[in-house]
């Protein structure tokens, strides 16, 4: 059965500590990866999307990347603002839905 | 672009009573999906549409609940009979067609079943 996992379940960083969050995955055919940040009481917003292992992405302090077994969100000097629940998810082939992780809460103290 | 709305976004209801949940999707997407979240858990999906086409349902889905989306514009999602494990945040996303491509997300209806 197609699983997503994300580890760390929660991290605390201070401000300026870059950190990296992970997503592994153990799916039959992977179609595509997504990152979302979702905000408490919100619905999750789209960061990212990696097709094939190799791949980054960047957008201001995050960058995104992607191999055969697992993706990684690095953040780059983290402020406060950046503290949110990281979802990740999956696209798999014989299926139109969406797997996605448990997510990963980030808290970035001043 | 809008984006996607979603009406109520809040919902508090009786056990028992019926509800239901409204999704305008983005204008020029055609597939749109439903999830369910439960605190301090990932979205766990429901249901898809392609157009007005349902093609594909949660195993865990039970019998009291159903979608639609007729004319393939906004989609409604209904619960008959309410219980309190169906208290969570109710997120309908839509995406475009053609291979595999990002999901937008609304905001959520959050159901609180008393």
């Amino acid at each position: 059965e197609d699983q997503v996992t994300q580890s760390p379940e929660a991290l605390r960083l201070q401000e300026g500590e870059s950190s990296s969050l992970n997503c592994s995955y153990t799916v039959s055919g992977l179609r595509g990866l997504f990152w979302y940040r979702q905000d408490p009481g919100k619905g999750p917003e789209f960061l990212f999307t990696l097709y094939s292992a190799g791949e980054e992405k960047e957008k201001e302090r995050l960058k995104a990347t992607l191999t055969k077994k697992e993706s990684f969100l690095h953040i780059t000097a983290p402020k406060p603002e950046d503290s949110a629940t990281y979802l990740c998810a999956v696209h798999t082939s014989g299926t139109y839905k969406y797997i996605f992780g448990t997510g990963t809460r980030l808290k970035v103290l001043a | 672009d809008t984006g996607v709305s979603q009406n109520p976004r809040h919902k508090i209801t009786k056990r028992g009573q019926n509800v239901t949940f409204r999704c305008d999707p983005i204008s020029e997407h055609n597939r749109l999906y439903w999830y369910r979240q439960t605190l301090g858990q990932g979205p766990e999906f429901l249901t898809y549409f392609q157009n007005e086409a349902q093609l594909e349902k949660s195993r865990l889905l039970s019998d009291r609940f159903s979608a639609e989306r007729p004319k393939g514009s906004f989609s409604t999602l209904e619960i008959q009979r309410t219980e309190q494990g169906d208290s969570a945040m109710y997120l309908c996303a839509s995406s475009r067609g053609g291979g595999s491509t990002e999901a937008f997300f609304g905001q959520g209806t959050r159901l609180t079943v008393v």
